[in-house]
C-alpha cells in the first residue's frame, strides 16, 4: 500500500527557518518523482515543485523558485520542503504527493497518492 | 502560464441525479503522443485531495464508475451519473502538460 506520511503541524515566527518532511512507503522511493502542493487558508491548490529522488533532479514552479528548497533522502525514503526565512504569507497547508508515473522522464506533472498535509502557521 | 477555469464554482446536486462540472484551459492540453493531460481531483473537507480521473477519462484505482470524464483540446467535463451524499467536496481540474502545472479554482459540490 502506497503511503505518504507527513510531519506534524508547525507554529513559527517570521524570519525563522523550517523543514517539513514526507516519509513514503509501499513503493520504490527512487523510482517516482515526488512533489509539494500549497493550499493557503480557504484557497485552492498551487503546484510548488517536484523532485526525483533517484538523482535529486528538482523542478520548481517559477512562482516559488528562490522561496523554497525541495530535497530528498534516499536512505530514509523521505522528501523535504524547507524555508530559510518564513513569512506570514507562508501560512498554509502543505501536501506532498507522488507523481503518477515511474521513471525520471517527465511528460506530465500530476500526482496520484497524497500525504495528509502539514499545517504551517507563521505569526509574530 | 496556463489558466484553468471551472464552471460552476458552486453546485447543489440532488441525490440520484446527474451532475457535471466544466473545465477550460487557455491552451490545448493535447500532447504530441495523442494524450491530453487533464486531471480531476476531489478534496473533502479537512482531507487531502484525491485523484479521480487522469488523462481526461481514465478512472483512478477505487473510483466508482459513476464518475467519468470527457473532453479534448481546451474543454473538459467531469460527470457524476448519480450523485451520492459522499460526493460532497471541492472538485479541481488540473492541467499537467504545460509547465508550471495549474489547478482550476475548484467547484464546491453540495447535496440538496
Amino acid at each position: 500500500e502506497v503511503q505518504l506520511v507527513q510531519s506534524g503541524a508547525e507554529v513559527k515566527k517570521p524570519g525563522e527557518s523550517l523543514k517539513i518532511s514526507c516519509k513514503v512507503s509501499g513503493y520504490r522511493f527512487t523510482n517516482y518523482w515526488i512533489g509539494w502542493v500549497r493550499q493557503m487558508p480557504g484557497k485552492g491548490l498551487e503546484w510548488m515543485g517536484i523532485i526525483f529522488p533517484g538523482d535529486s533532479d528538482v523542478r520548481y514552479n517559477p512562482s516559488f523558485q528562490g522561496q523554497i528548497t525541495i530535497s530528498a533522502d534516499k536512505s530514509t525514503n523521505t522528501a523535504y520542503l524547507q524555508w530559510s526565512s518564513l513569512k506570514a504569507s507562508d501560512t498554509a497547508m502543505y501536501f506532498c504527493a507522488r507523481h503518477g508515473y515511474s521513471g525520471s522522464k517527465l511528460k506530465t506533472y500530476y500526482f496520484d497518492y497524497w500525504g495528509q498535509g502539514t499545517l504551517v502557521a507563521v505569526s509574530s | 502560464d496556463i489558466v484553468m477555469t471551472q464552471t460552476p464554482l458552486s453546485l447543489a446536486a440532488t441525490p440520484g441525479q446527474p451532475a457535471s462540472i466544466s473545465c477550460k484551459s487557455t491552451q490545448s492540453l493535447l500532447h504530441s503522443d495523442g494524450r491530453s493531460y487533464l486531471y480531476w481531483y476531489r478534496q473533502k473537507s479537512g482531507q487531502s485531495p484525491q485523484l479521480l480521473i487522469y488523462e481526461v477519462s481514465s478512472r483512478f484505482s477505487g473510483v466508482p464508475d459513476r464518475f467519468s470524464g470527457s473532453g479534448s483540446g481546451t474543454d473538459f467535463t467531469l460527470y457524476i451519473s448519480r450523485v451520492e451524499a459522499e460526493d460532497v467536496g471541492i472538485y479541481y481540474c488540473m492541467q499537467g502538460l504545460h509547465f508550471p502545472p495549474a489547478f482550476g479554482p475548484g467547484t464546491k459540490l453540495e447535496i440538496k
